[in-house]
């Protein structure tokens, strides 16, 4: 079965630092989404994107988050300069068309 | 706005055993409604959806779940819980043609006895 993958797994990062996190979705998917997950926390959205440009964020995804799809199968977010609060896990989601959402593993990203 | 709620953050119980998991959610119409599972280490699973129709649903791993749009729930059962059932829980809501980002529920951890 098909699945969406993210890479790395873990990605350690100094604050300040910028890291850009990656994602291939499923291959014949068109919408992508991004969301988080802070320790003991919920899921949270962060950004929706189709046909080249976000169609949603949420308040968290800020200035210093960015998106794209910088060719036919990568889907990547990028945060500028990270901070200690940005310590969570991201997870990459895609679909065909808007629900439902298939979710990769997730990259667990830690601010030191 | 949209919102889901888990009453329960912990649930044990034995295996073989029956389950249900509750979910209610706050929405002007009908959301879409989904479970997700997620084991330790992993990422979120689909079990089951809801868009429209038939309110019981059948999913993955044996798992249904029951629409009932008068006490706003969508609650997760399964007859009889196996070991490797023991993962954490989240009910999402979807809000067709306004949306499509999904509002998670914060989650119910199962665990299970032998």
């Amino acid at each position: 079965e098909p699945e969406v993958t993210q890479t790395p797994s873990h990605q350690v990062t100094q604050m300040g630092q910028e890291v850009i996190l990656r994602c291939v979705p499923i291959s014949n998917h068109l919408y992508f989404y991004w969301y988080r997950q802070i320790l003991g926390q919920k899921v949270e959205f962060l950004v929706s994107f189709y046909n080249n440009e976000i169609s949603e964020k949420s308040e968290i995804f800020d200035d210093q988050f960015s998106v794209e799809r910088p060719d036919g199968s990568n889907f990547t977010l990028k945060i500028r300069s990270t901070k200690l609060e940005d310590s969570a896990m991201y997870f990459c989601a895609s679909s065909e068309v808007a629900q439902p959402q298939h979710f990769g593993d997730g990259t667990r990203l830690s601010i030191l | 706005a949209q919102s889901v709620t888990q009453p329960d953050i912990h649930i044990t119980v034995s295996e073989g055993a029956s389950l249900e998991l509750r979910c209610n959610y706050s929405y002007g119409a009908t959301p879409y409604l989904f479970w997700y599972v997620q084991s330790p280490g992993q990422g979120l699973q689909l079990l089951l959806k809801y868009f429209s129709g038939d309110t019981l649903v059948q999913g993955i791993k044996g798992f249904e779940a029951e629409f009932k749009r008068s006490q706003s729930s969508f609650n997760l059962r399964k007859p009889s819980v196996h070991w490797s059932d023991a993962a954490e829980y989240f009910c999402a809501v979807g809000a067709p043609y306004n949306t499509d980002k999904l509002i998670f529920g914060t989650g119910t951890r199962l665990q299970v006895f032998p």
